[in-house]
């Protein structure tokens, strides 16, 4: 596709139960990112990824958050034992390298219950 | 004391007047990126900035680097234009040799016809 992709685009799931949000940035952009923003809330950084280099998780609130990215490709943003106050739009990101333009998402919802 | 600020908060205009939202950060930055966010989530990337001034049809950016201060302007308002203007510092990071944003609170506009 001509943009960065995620899925699913809305997910309710029960606290405590695992999530998996998945993001496709446009082909090529070396660097990805992941942000959060809460009902109300401004945009959070979660974590970034840049070509090969380790990855910049200094955002991510706890260590029930993790992501990947494989490939250079496709990243999953896992959340673990899930909470209410996880309960966000949760966006990814993508830019050709770290210093241009970034292009977002439309977000995944995610509600706890 | 937040890295990036912006202001006003709330902005109320009718239509065919000229705007400006504010942006200040106290952080050296490699980037500032001026964001727009519609209802239902999806954020657009309007301008990305290190020095002087953009203009993309209605809309110019600008940015002054010693005062650490950016400003977008929007001439000829529209209802259309009501939204979130987001104000964001691209931070460059030398361990990671990436960036991430760190984003203003946020601009709601709201023009009236």
């Amino acid at each position: 596709g001509a943009g960065v992709s995620q899925s699913p685009s809305n997910k309710v799931t029960e606290k405590g139960k695992d999530v998996e949000l998945r993001c496709d940035p446009i082909s090529g952009h070396t660097a990805l990112y992941w942000y959060r923003q809460s009902l109300g809330q401004g945009l959070e950084f979660l974590i970034y990824f840049q070509g090969n280099s380790a990855p910049d998780k200094s955002g991510l609130p706890s260590d029930r958050f993790s992501a990947e990215r494989t490939g250079g490709s496709v990243s999953t943003l896992t959340i673990q034992r899930t909470q209410q106050e996880d309960s966000a739009v949760y966006l990814c990101a993508s830019s050709l390298v770290w210093s241009t333009e970034a292009f977002f998402g439309q977000g995944t919802r995610l509600t706890v219950v | 004391k937040n890295e990036v600020e912006q202001s006003p908060q709330n902005l109320t205009a009718q239509e065919g007047e000229f705007i400006t939202i504010n942006c200040s950060y106290s952080v050296g930055i490699s980037a500032l990126h001026w964001l727009q966010q519609h209802p239902g989530g999806g954020i657009v990337s309007l301008f990305m900035l290190s020095s002087g001034k953009k203009k993309h049809g209605r809309l110019i950016a600008t940015i002054n680097i010693q005062e650490k201060h950016s400003s977008l302007h929007i001439t000829a308002s529209h209802p259309r234009d009501s939204a979130v203007y987001i104000c964001a510092a691209s931070l460059h990071s030398k361990e990671t040799s990436g960036s991430r944003l760190t984003f203003g609170e946020g601009t709601q506009l709201t023009v009236n016809p």
